[in-house]
Formats: C-alpha cells, structure tokens, sequence
C-alpha cells in the first residue's frame, strides 16, 4: 500500500509548465509529502518535500492542498531531460524508509 | 562529489552462488537502507539501518542479509541468488527522523540470476 495515488502517465510539450497530480486522502496531520524523481536507468532524486504551506525550490514548486488530501509538484518550464518517473510519497519522517507506489512516467514531446 | 557509492553495478550470478552488494556514503548520515527495482515497478524496501549497530527488515527480506559494517558502510548480502532476484539493487541513505531532510540514493546495481 503506496498510500497515494497517481495518474500512471502524462506528456507534455517542451518549454510549457507541467502539473503533476497526487491523492493522499488518508494522510495524518504530521506526514510529509516528499515527491522524487527517476530518470531513465539512474537512482531515485529529491525533488521536494513540504507539509502544509506551499513550497518553491529551483528545481520544482509545490502545491499543497489545503484540506492535505492532494498536493500537485509543478514544473515551471520542462525540458526533454525532465522526462522520468516521478513518486509522491508521504512519510511520517521515521527511519524506517520511503514507499514507493508505480508513481507517473512523464513523457516530454519537443 | 559526496553521495551513495555502490559496487559492483553490473554483475551475473548463477543460481545457487553468493555475493555482496557494497554500499557507502559519505554525507555522515545516520540511517541507511536497501531496495530492489524491478521492471516497471517502483522501488520496495528490503533492509534498513535506522543508526549504526542497528538493522531491521523491510518489505520484500527473505532471501537477504545486511550488515552496517560502520557509519559509512550497508552492504547487503544473497547467500544462495535465486532467478527471482534478478532486479536493480539500489542503497540510500538519510538522516535519521528528520522528515526534512531527503533521501539520496546511488545508481544502482544490475543483478541478473541465470
């Protein structure tokens, strides 16, 4: 059980701003919502994380419901080296490790 | 540059052999961990080290043994390999119970059991 849920795919055009969904209906009040991402034969990478207040890093922003149930990681201005499978995932910040779902292959057209 | 070092990253087994998966990391972080990949699946936990001296199981264990040799060092080890454990092995590390903080986690190691 992931504890989130996202779309399988999505495509985009080059150059236009891209919005990635994810459903958290069941989150608890302290769980954070970390969103990685895999490029094509490469480990997972950090994007972003956040808890309630919307946040802004140069790679990404991310917009948390307010209600936590959802949250949406945009990417301002995607590029063809963009493309990848991106996780939403919440944690409760104990060390016992990240669940990963199937997460969302973004494909990129130029 | 400071990560998550794995080695080997490719290697082919027989089934039946053993071997040991090496893993290092070089941020001074607490807590390290084990997950396998396989295709087109996201990644599930095998092992983690919450802190050194310290290691618990995790989604998918059988078949695996670790061993936190040191703050720096998670290797993970298939005593017998088995075709079933063809998959992308992948280590991370984090700092321990700070939800901040992110995971890093190195390129991986290509297994494949004949």
């Amino acid at each position: 059980d992931a504890k989130t849920t996202q779309p399988n795919s999505m495509e985009s055009n080059e150059e236009e701003p891209v919005h990635l969904p994810c459903n958290h209906s069941t989150i608890s009040g302290t769980d954070y919502i970390h969103w990685y991402r895999q490029l094509p034969s490469q480990g997972p990478e950090y994007v972003i994380h956040g808890l309630t207040s919307n946040v802004n890093n140069r790679m990404a922003s991310l917009a948390i419901a307010e209600d936590r149930k959802s949250s949406t990681l945009i990417l301002h201005r995607a590029t063809l080296r963009d493309a990848a499978v991106y996780y939403c995932i919440r944690t409760g910040g104990g060390a016992d490790g990240l669940t990963f779902g199937k997460g969302t292959h973004l494909i990129i057209q130029p | 540059n400071a990560g998550v070092t794995q080695t080997p990253k490719f290697q082919v087994l027989k089934t039946g052999q053993s071997m040991t998966l090496q893993c290092a990391q070089d941020m001074n972080h607490n807590s390290m961990y084990w997950y396998r990949q396989d295709p087109g699946m996201g990644l599930r936990l095998i092992y983690y080290s919450a802190s050194e001296g310290t290691t618990d199981k995790g989604e998918v264990p059988n078949g695996y043994n670790v061993s936190r040799l040191n703050k720096r060092e998670f290797s993970l080890r298939l005593e017998s390999a088995a075709p079933s454990q063809t998959s992308v092995y992948f280590c991370a590390s984090s700092e321990f119970s700070f939800p901040d903080y992110g995971y890093t986690f190195g390129s991986g190691t290509r297994l494949t059991v004949v």
